[in-house]
């Protein structure tokens, strides 16, 4: 079975400063991770997302993740925070089977402070 | 870039009355749908996952006879939440998974329900 841990459900910065928000995964095989990110009242809108090959991943905005197996984690990064990177951010492994289902972390709530 | 069009993004309804929630894939093949539910400052738990034209597979703890779901086309869901009650009040959000990427997921922009 997977799972998903996201340390820190509120993480606050400045603007200008490093984002850092953190994910580590159980699997029994290897994993497919991703970053979704959610403003008020909206759906899911993916970041970005690592299934095989090169580890550290680029995303959408800026963000970017590396895979760590030895640590079972995919942290999310982003150098230069910008106000509109307030919202809710989700970290989800997918499960293994035909339905390949998304499985999601308790979320972290970034805030970013001028 | 894939789009998935959800309906209506807010509703109020009655207890004991019944609503429908759709999803619509609009420029790809959904073969899979997944149904989440969403409670304030909380994670999506997944609900029920449906295939095109088989029935829905429900998470453990999920009412199937409550919240009736039909995906009858690849381009059309359905979620639909029987006899409402307060307690069903909450953001459902769909995802559908296209046919072109095994990992490729895109989500709906979710349905305020709250039942009065």
């Amino acid at each position: 079975a997977q799972s998903v841990t996201q340390l820190g459900s509120h993480v606050s910065v400045s603007e200008g400063a490093l984002v850092l928000l953190r994910c580590n995964y159980s699997s029994s095989v290897p994993p497919y991770l991703f970053w979704y990110v959610q403003y008020p009242n909206q759906g899911l809108q993916l970041l970005l997302k690592y299934t095989t090959g090169a580890t550290l991943v680029k995303g959408i905005n800026g963000f970017e993740a590396e895979f760590k197996k030895s640590e079972t984690s995919f942290h999310l990064t982003k150098p230069s925070a910008h106000m509109s990177d307030a919202a809710e951010y989700f970290c989800a492994v997918s499960a293994t089977g035909a339905t390949n289902k998304l499985i999601f972390g308790t979320g972290t709530l970034l805030a970013v402070q001028p | 870039g894939a789009v998935v069009s959800q309906h209506p993004s807010r509703v109020i309804c009655k207890s004991g009355t019944s609503v429908k929630i759709e999803c619509r894939s609009l420029d790809f093949q959904a073969t899979t749908m997944f149904w989440y539910r969403q409670f304030p400052k909380q994670s999506l738990m997944l609900m029920a996952t449906s295939n095109e034209g088989s029935k829905a597979t429900y998470e453990q703890g999920v009412e199937k006879d409550k919240f009736l779901i039909n995906h009858a086309s690849l381009t059309l869901s359905t979620l639909t939440v029987t006899s409402a009650h307060p307690e069903d009040s909450s953001f459902y959000i769909c995802s559908a998974r296209y046919r072109a990427s095994r990992y490729g997921y895109t989500f709906g922009s979710g349905t305020r329900l709250t039942v009065v």
